[in-house]
C-alpha cells in the first residue's frame, strides 16, 4: 500500500522561495511518475504538471512554467516542488499524487497536502 | 486545453437517495476520465478511473459510465460519509484538467 507524506505548512513573504517535499513509501519510487496539484483557498483542483521519476523529466502546465520547479531525490524516494519569487496568489494547498495509466492518466495515491501561505 | 464541465455545481440530497453527477468534456476523451471525492481539509480520494473502473476499496454504491464527451458518476444509495465535493478529471491529454467540482450537501 503506497503512501505519500508531505512536508509541513509554510509561511513565506512575497518574493521568497519555498520547497515542498513529498516522500513516498510502500512502492518502488521510480516505477511511477509524480504529479503536483494546486488548490487555492475555497477553489477547485488545478493540475500543475508531473515529473517522470525514472528520467527526471518534468512537464509543466502552461500556468506553472517559469517559477515552478519539480525535482527528485530518488535515493530518498522524495519528490520536490519549489516555487520561486512567491506571490500572494500562490497561497494554496499543494498536493503530490502518484501517477497511473490505464487507458488514460490518473492519480491514485495522494499526499496529505502542504499549505503554503504568502503574506507580508 | 480540454475543458471539463460538471453539473450540477451543488446538490442537496438525503441519506438513501440515488444521485447522479455529470461531466462533459469539450472534445472526445475516449474513456480517459476519473472521479475523485474530497472532504473538507482532506486530500482528494480516487473513486473511479477509466470512466467506469472502481478503485480498490471504494464501496460498490459508486459507479461510473460514459465515453467520448459525456460521463456520469452515480451513487446508488447515499450514506452519511458521502457528503463531500466530487471532481472529474480528464487524463486523455496534457494538461490534465479537472471539472469545477460538485458539492453534495445534506438535505
Amino acid at each position: 500500500q503506497g503512501q505519500l507524506v508531505q512536508s509541513g505548512s509554510e509561511l513565506k513573504k512575497p518574493g521568497a522561495s519555498v520547497k515542498v517535499s513529498c516522500k513516498a513509501s510502500g512502492y518502488t519510487f521510480t516505477q511511477y511518475g509524480m504529479n503536483w496539484v494546486r488548490q487555492a483557498p475555497g477553489q477547485g483542483l488545478e493540475w500543475m504538471g508531473w515529473i517522470n521519476t525514472n528520467t527526471g523529466n518534468p512537464t509543466y502546465a502552461q500556468a506553472f512554467t517559469g517559477r515552478f520547479v519539480f525535482s527528485l531525490d530518488t535515493s530518498a524516494s522524495t519528490a520536490y516542488l519549489q516555487i520561486n519569487s512567491l506571490k500572494a496568489e500562490d497561497t494554496a494547498v499543494y498536493y503530490c499524487a502518484r501517477d497511473r495509466y490505464s487507458g488514460g492518466s490518473y492519480e491514485d495515491y495522494w499526499g496529505q497536502g502542504t499549505l503554503v501561505t504568502v503574506s507580508s | 486545453d480540454i475543458q471539463m464541465t460538471q453539473s450540477p455545481s451543488s446538490l442537496s440530497a438525503s441519506v438513501g437517495d440515488r444521485v447522479t453527477i455529470t461531466c462533459r468534456a469539450s472534445q472526445s476523451i475516449r474513456s480517459s476520465l476519473s472521479w475523485y471525492q474530497q472532504k473538507p481539509g482532506r486530500a482528494p480520494n480516487l473513486l473511479i478511473y477509466t470512466a467506469s473502473t472502481l478503485q480498490s476499496g471504494v464501496p460498490s454504491r459508486f459507479s461510473g459510465s460514459g465515453s467520448g464527451t459525456d460521463f456520469t458518476l452515480t451513487i446508488s444509495s447515499l450514506q452519511p460519509e458521502d457528503f463531500a465535493t466530487y471532481y472529474c478529471q480528464q487524463g486523455y491529454s496534457t494538461p490534465r484538467t479537472f471539472g469545477q467540482g460538485t458539492r453534495l450537501e445534506i438535505k
